[in-house]
């Protein structure tokens, strides 16, 4: 199993509050990702990374920010946190890129905003 | 409106009681179709990948298949421990979708 770890599992925060959310893989790979899960939406990608300092926006990226400054981390910052940013954020990563491989995930962390 | 929708979206079946999960998409240029499991309090697991319609892949009770509009995700006698959530994936384009999933519960 690819190592992938999240950190913290577990966050309960104030709105108006910067957050970040940290990820941690030991494969080596290229590609990572952050996602978050919603009931009735499904895996929506916020942002995704295709090497250091590399970097795109997904589908759900307003209000998020990331950056990778080594190969095996990927943070995602919330810059000012809403209650709509109250989800179960994943990361991800993969050997090449989205389009070919599959993503090894990590056990994902819930942040609640109050 | 490209789109990625499973049916159905929870299940209930038997221990044993054999049968099948389904992916529809409606996108342009498909380049792959993937499988994952999701467990309660977890992350995705990859199961399969599929990427021209006609292709098949086993892993014990599971069998994928595809077709140019769907695929199919057969469970054959499953037993309580295949309960979790059965997500599908499409890639096409530059874009990477996940339908909403499949809840599944087999019941002892």
């Amino acid at each position: 199993d690819a190592g992938i770890t999240q950190s913290p599992r577990h966050k309960v925060t104030e709105t108006g509050t910067p957050v970040t959310l940290r990820c941690h893989q030991t494969e080596n790979h290229r590609y990572m990702y952050w996602y978050r899960q919603d009931p009735g939406h499904g895996l929506r990608l916020i942002h995704y990374s295709y090497g250091v300092k590399d970097t795109d926006k997904g589908e759900v990226s307003d209000g998020y920010s990331v950056s990778r400054s080594k190969t095996e981390d990927f943070l995602l910052t919330l810059e000012s946190a809403t209650s709509s940013q109250t989800s179960v954020y994943f990361c991800a990563s993969s050997r090449s890129g989205p389009l070919n491989t599959e993503a090894f995930f990590g056990q994902g962390t819930r942040l609640t905003v109050v | 409106e490209d789109q990625v929708t499973q049916s159905p979206e929870a299940l209930r079946l038997q221990e044993g009681e054999s049968s099948s999960l389904n992916c529809s998409y409606t996108v342009s240029g498909l380049r792959g179709l993937f499988w994952y499991r999701q467990d309660p309090g977890k992350g995705p697991e990859f199961l399969f990948t599929l990427y021209s319609a006609g292709e098949e892949k086993e892993k014990e009770r599971l069998k994928a298949t595809l077709t140019k509009k769907e695929s199919f995700l057969h469970i054959t006698a499953p037993k309580p421990e295949d309960s979790a959530t059965y997500l599908c994936a499409v890639t096409y384009g530059q874009n990477f979708v996940f339908g909403p999933g499949t809840r599944l519960s087999v019941l002892p």
